[in-house]
């Protein structure tokens, strides 16, 4: 079964810091990967995706993630954190077989970025 | 386009009482999911459609849940009878067919079982 493991439940930093978000997976064949954001009282809102196209992917807001098989990693990072990036980061994988349809969600980081 | 809509989006009900829990999809998706989210157990995947019909519902967590897609544009998920654990943000969502599609999410409903 496909799942992905998110390192760090709670991530600190200042304003203008480098951010890095952990996500390792665990999937039986190439997977599709995804990072959704959840600002407070919302619901979630996907940043980006890789689904085995470029292995660097770029998303909003200035995020990017960089698959790579050979750690089994799907990193979120944004060179330069500004206050509106306080949220909380879910990691995901979709499925397959039974399970094609649906995502399998990691159990979240929030982010707080520090003035 | 008004994206998921969800409602109500705040409930607060006493235990024991019925409570019903709705959706409607963006027009045109084709899957249509009902998520729960809380601070223990994260995030959870109860129940998912295709084309109106339930396709996985190994995530309800006991009989006292149902949720039913009577047509493309409406989702209801009730909880008879309700319980404080039940306390909780349900989300909706859903996407277009296509494996790779992101899935759009609704603002949530917090539900409080006293």
């Amino acid at each position: 079964a496909q799942s992905v493991t998110q390192l760090g439940s709670h991530v600190s930093v200042s304003e203008g810091a480098l951010v890095l978000l952990r996500c390792n997976y665990s999937s039986s064949v190439p997977p599709y990967l995804f990072w959704y954001v959840q600002y407070p009282n919302q619901g979630l809102q996907l940043l980006l995706k890789y689904t085995s196209a470029a292995t660097l992917v770029k998303g909003i807001n200035g995020f990017e993630a960089e698959f790579k098989k050979s750690e089994t990693s799907f990193h979120l990072t944004k060179p330069s954190a500004h206050m509106s990036d306080a949220a909380e980061y879910f990691c995901a994988v979709i499925g397959v077989g039974t399970s094609y349809g649906k995502l399998t969600f990691g159990q979240g980081t929030i982010l707080t970025v520090h003035p | 386009d008004a994206g998921v809509i969800q409602s109500p989006r705040h409930e607060v009900t006493e235990m024991g009482q019925e409570v019903t829990l709705r959706c409607k999809p963006i027009s045109g998706h084709d899957y249509l999911f009902w998520y729960r989210q809380t601070m223990m157990r994260g995030l959870e995947l109860l129940i998912y459609f295709n084309n109106n019909v339930p396709i996985d519902d190994s995530g309800m967590p006991e009989d006292r849940f149902s949720a039913k897609m009577p047509n493309a544009s409406f989702s209801t998920l009730k909880i008879q009878p309700s319980e404080p654990r039940d306390s909780a943000v349900y989300f909706c969502a859903s996407r277009p067919s296509g494996r790779t599609n992101e899935q759009f999410f609704g603002p949530g409903t917090r539900l409080t079982v006293l």
